[in-house]
């Protein structure tokens, strides 16, 4: 295992849910990210936080909100989404990058939970 | 600018042979390029990553080759073993000033047949 877990793993939706997805890492890391992960397309990056501050947003559309109450622990609240969100949610975590190698910049992924909407 | 592309999206290559996956980049700031291994039901995990003042690095049977003035990169896989059959990401990044912002390829899905 990378010390990047997820919960639940898998979930199962409607449009008008609200639902949480959470993420927890043992590395002792700083940094922690939220990606999508569709079919036949590139890993998204949704947010970046570093320190527990939100330092990216790649125009996520506000049905995501995510939080992140401490450097081991990051949600993604999910509310009224649509079935073209069904997808795979990754996290990931790292030391905060920048710094003085290459190591960190590695992120280590957790298995994902798979979301459908219906 | 910000685009990786990656090719083939698919790959089949006999056991023991050379699997080999492309990608080209845009943004010449970027500094710093991994290459990620994704097996079913796990996320994608780090299997090599190289910075452009070396043209190639080598662990195992991985090898990067990096062509700066083509901004380009290749995996190469020697030998390759039905356990190496998975979904292969290669990404780009800007390590100076980083927000932890890695771009993505495509991804290639590998099979090795036995």
């Amino acid at each position: 295992e990378t010390g990047v877990t997820q919960t639940p793993r898998h979930l199962v939706m409607g449009m008008t849910n609200k639902k949480s997805l959470k993420c927890e890492q043992h590395l002792g890391h700083n940094a922690m990210y939220w990606y999508k992960q569709s079919a036949k397309k590139p890993l998204e990056l949704m947010f970046v936080y570093n320190f527990k501050e939100q330092t990216e947003n790649n125009s996520v559309p506000s049905r995501f909100s995510p939080e992140c109450p401490n450097s081991s622990h990051l949600f993604l609240h999910l509310h009224t989404l649509q079935p073209e969100d069904s997808a795979l949610y990754l996290c990931a975590s790292s030391q905060v990058p920048g710094g003085p190698s290459s190591s960190y910049n590695e992120q280590f992924f957790g298995p994902g939970t798979r979301l459908t909407v219906l | 600018q910000q685009q990786v592309k990656q090719s083939p999206q698919s790959l089949i290559v006999q056991k023991g042979g050379i699997s080999i996956i492309n990608c080209a980049y845009e943004n010449t700031a970027f500094d710093y390029f991994p290459w990620y291994q994704q097996f079913p039901g796990k996320g994608p995990a780090l299997l090599i990553a190289i910075r452009p003042d070396v043209s190639e690095k080598k662990e195992g049977r991985f090898t990067i080759s990096f062509n700066k003035s083509a901004k380009q990169f290749s995996l190469h896989i020697m030998d390759s073993q039905p356990g190496d059959s998975a979904t292969y990401f290669c990404a780009a990044s800007k390590e100076s000033g980083n927000t932890g912002k890695l771009i993505f390829g495509q991804g290639t899905t590998l099979q090795v047949k036995p």
